[in-house]
């Protein structure tokens, strides 16, 4: 079957860095991706991974290890609008989405 | 350009009533998805539509119903709502081949069934 865990929560102050680490275990594996959600909203695309290596996105990079089934959203500078859940998504082969449990991320002024 | 469309936004049940929850995208995306999310979980997969006339079963499919009436729209259909059923409800969208990577959501419905 598919899993992934990253953590349940992380906290940090503003400016600081965060690390957000995500592992799966699937079959079929497509690609692995980055949502926000604020509290009460849908969540929005943040970046993706198909091949190992970084992807930087303005203050958010990602990390993809295909080797490792290992990834990770990195929060650089971070803002008070940043606090939010993040969720790691597995995409498969069929074209399927699947979502872990988010990290609920916690900016204190 | 609207992205992706959910009506309602909130809807209150009473157990045993039926509902439809409707889904439009005008991106001209392939793939259609309706999830769930419960309080401080992740979003999971009810059913999923690869394509127009195809329609899967996705981690939690059990009491709910769908139809992919066109490229265009996909509902989600509660026949006998039951309290377990309470949730945040989400439908997405996504391109085939080099688009495939990102889903767009709508902005979700909030399903209370007493």
């Amino acid at each position: 079957g598919q899993s992934l865990e990253q953590p349940s929560e992380v906290t940090a102050v503003e400016g600081a860095i965060v690390q957000i680490n995500c592992t799966y275990q699937t079959s079929g594996f497509y690609g692995l991706s980055w949502y926000q959600q604020h509290d009460g909203g849908a969540p929005t695309f943040l970046s993706y991974n198909a091949l190992d290596g970084l992807e930087e996105t303005g203050r958010f990079s990602s990390f993809l290890s295909r080797s490792d089934s290992y990834g990770y959203l990195l929060l650089q500078e971070l803002q008070m609008k940043d606090s939010a859940s993040y969720f790691c998504v597995i995409t498969d082969s069929w074209g399927k989405f699947q979502f872990g449990a988010g990290t609920q991320v916690v900016v204190t002024p | 350009n609207a992205g992706v469309t959910q009506t309602p936004k909130f809807q209150v049940l009473k157990t045993g009533q039926s509902m439809t929850l409707q889904c439009a995208q005008d991106m001209n995306h392939n793939s259609m998805y309706w999830y769930r999310q419960d309080p401080g979980m992740g979003l999971r997969l009810i059913y999923y539509s690869a394509s127009e006339g195809t329609t899967d079963k996705g981690e939690v499919p059990n009491g709910y119903n769908v139809s992919r009436l066109n490229k265009r729209e996909f509902s989600l259909r509660l026949e006998s709502a039951a309290p377990s059923q309470t949730s945040v409800y989400f439908c997405a969208s996504s391109d085939s081949g080099q688009g495939r990577e990102k889903l767009f959501f709508g902005s979700g419905t909030q399903l209370s069934v007493l």
